[in-house]
């Protein structure tokens, strides 16, 4: 298996549950990334993890809660969301985020998150 | 701040012809990165084509080609002989070299719909 593995692919969630997007990279990177897709907006970076330290936090609400347990998974922990948190869940890893090269960002499928 | 614009949100082609996609930036910086990444109804993004800014070659990846014009500050992408596979979103996407804090930002436009006709 390779490349970026993203679960739930889909996920409905009411606002007082708590539940958690999984992301696994199968590339031998170094660096995930957590980004937010919304509606006719672009992309936002939300947290970079380099070498399982928090590098980015992208002054994202607090219940939002990543973790990174090591190099090849990244998790976030969702608590008491609100519905303008419904967006599609990216991850993403890249070899090297301290690189000034231009990484070249290889992304999963995302988690499609509602909030009720 | 940088910022990236796409002033198409959809666009289509027929097959086989060819269809311009547009992106312009806004920076202060000399040297950066730019980049087309394409997210197809799987809605896995997918790196199209990068251009390196100090680089006057406009970069080509088979029937994808960029025309890149730092002066104006403008990087649009080229599909020659577009294909039904090239239905996707588009984005365009700015990425400054490294800041003092060792982490990278790249900057999204909020992309184009493009749809190939058969």
């Amino acid at each position: 298996e390779t490349g970026v593995t993203q679960t739930p692919r889909h996920l409905v969630m009411g606002m007082t549950n708590k539940k958690s997007l999984k992301c696994e990279q199968h590339l031998g990177h170094n660096a995930m990334y957590w980004y937010k897709q919304s509606a006719k907006k672009p992309l936002e970076l939300m947290f970079v993890y380099s070498l399982e330290e928090r590098v980015e936090n992208n002054s994202v609400p607090s219940r939002f809660s990543p973790e990174c347990p090591n190099s090849s998974h990244l998790f976030l922990h969702l608590h008491t969301l609100q519905p303008e948190d419904s967006a599609l869940y990216l991850c993403a890893s890249s070899q090297d985020p301290a690189r000034a090269g231009g990484e070249k960002l290889f992304f999963g499928s995302g988690t499609q998150l509602s909030v009720l | 701040a940088q910022t990236v614009t796409q002033s198409q949100p959809e666009m289509s082609v027929q097959e086989a012809e060819t269809v311009t996609l547009s992106c312009t930036y806004d920076t202060s910086e000399n040297n950066y990165y730019l980049f087309w990444y394409k997210q197809p109804p799987s809605r896995q993004m997918i790196l199209v084509i990068r251009q390196e800014a100090y680089k006057q070659q406009n970069a080509t990846e088979n029937r994808f080609s960029v025309n890149f014009q730092k002066a104006a500050k403008s990087f649009s992408l080229k599909i020659s002989d577009s294909q039904l596979g090239d239905t996707a979103m588009y984005f365009c996407a700015f990425l400054n070299p490294l800041t003092q804090g060792g982490s990278e930002k790249l900057v999204f436009g909020k992309g184009t719909k493009l749809t190939v006709n058969p």
